[in-house]
């Protein structure tokens, strides 16, 4: 079964750090891109950026350019999202979400259940 | 960048057609990809490149695009079908996706 599963929620302090993964199954992980999205509470989709497993090329909204960053172990088909220095306007669920190729023809077609993060003092 | 514009919510009966409408400046250029949300549940895609229908959605989803609008229609709603439906389309001067703000559907 093709799958991408996050791990699990996490309460935060402002200010930490937090490294969230996206572990693929079922599927070669160097054939698709992995994008990351947030979800702020009640609000819509919001794309993050995009990372090809093969090269580890990432490419980032300006909205989160310098405040997350993306990365991948192809050893052990997983993606990550990283933040060094958390804020309590980072307190939403993220999804990964894998797309063949960047562009117009190709929809996120197979998305992980979501990592919600809480950041609070 | 491109900016996509939905109704916020549509009601429908049961039994009845729901129409989900995206506009974008001449968005009938683009391929336009539609995504559903249930409550607690990650976005699943029901229809991609403006009218195909992924393996496992049902018939009563279908989808069109024309002009500055493309549109999601779910016929002979069911229960099961309120949730949250996002269009999505690849912004070719950024190289980003951008999604519209999504549409509750709500059956009465």
């Amino acid at each position: 079964e093709v799958q991408l599963v996050q791990s699990g929620a996490e309460v935060k302090t402002p200010g930490e750090s937090l490294r969230i993964s996206c572990k693929a199954s079922g599927y070669s992980f160097f054939t698709y891109w992995i994008n990351w999205v947030r979800q702020m509470p009640g609000k819509g989709l919001e794309w993050m950026g995009r990372i090809d497993p093969s090269d580890s090329y990432t490419i980032y909204s300006p909205s989160f350019q310098g405040h997350v960053s993306i990365s991948a172990d192809k050893s052990i088909n997983t993606a990550y999202l990283q933040w060094s220095g958390l804020r309590a306007s980072d307190s939403a669920m993220y999804y990964c979400a894998r797309q063949l190729e960047p562009g117009d023809h190709d929809a996120f077609d197979i998305w992980g259940q979501g990592s919600m993060v809480t950041v609070s003092s | 960048s491109y900016v996509l514009t939905q109704p916020p919510s549509v009601s429908v009966a049961p039994e009845q057609t729901a129409r989900i409408t995206c506009v974008g400046n001449n968005i009938r250029s683009k391929n336009v990809h539609w995504y559903q949300q249930k409550p607690g549940q990650a976005p699943v895609v029901v229809v991609s490149d403006d009218s195909v229908r992924p393996s496992g959605i049902p018939e009563r989803f279908s989808g069109s695009n024309s002009g500055n609008t493309a549109t999601l229609t779910i016929t002979r709603v069911e229960a099961g079908d309120e949730a949250d439906y996002y269009c999505q389309v690849w912004d070719n001067i950024s190289d980003h996706p951008v999604f519209g703000p999504g549409t509750k559907v709500i059956v009465l």
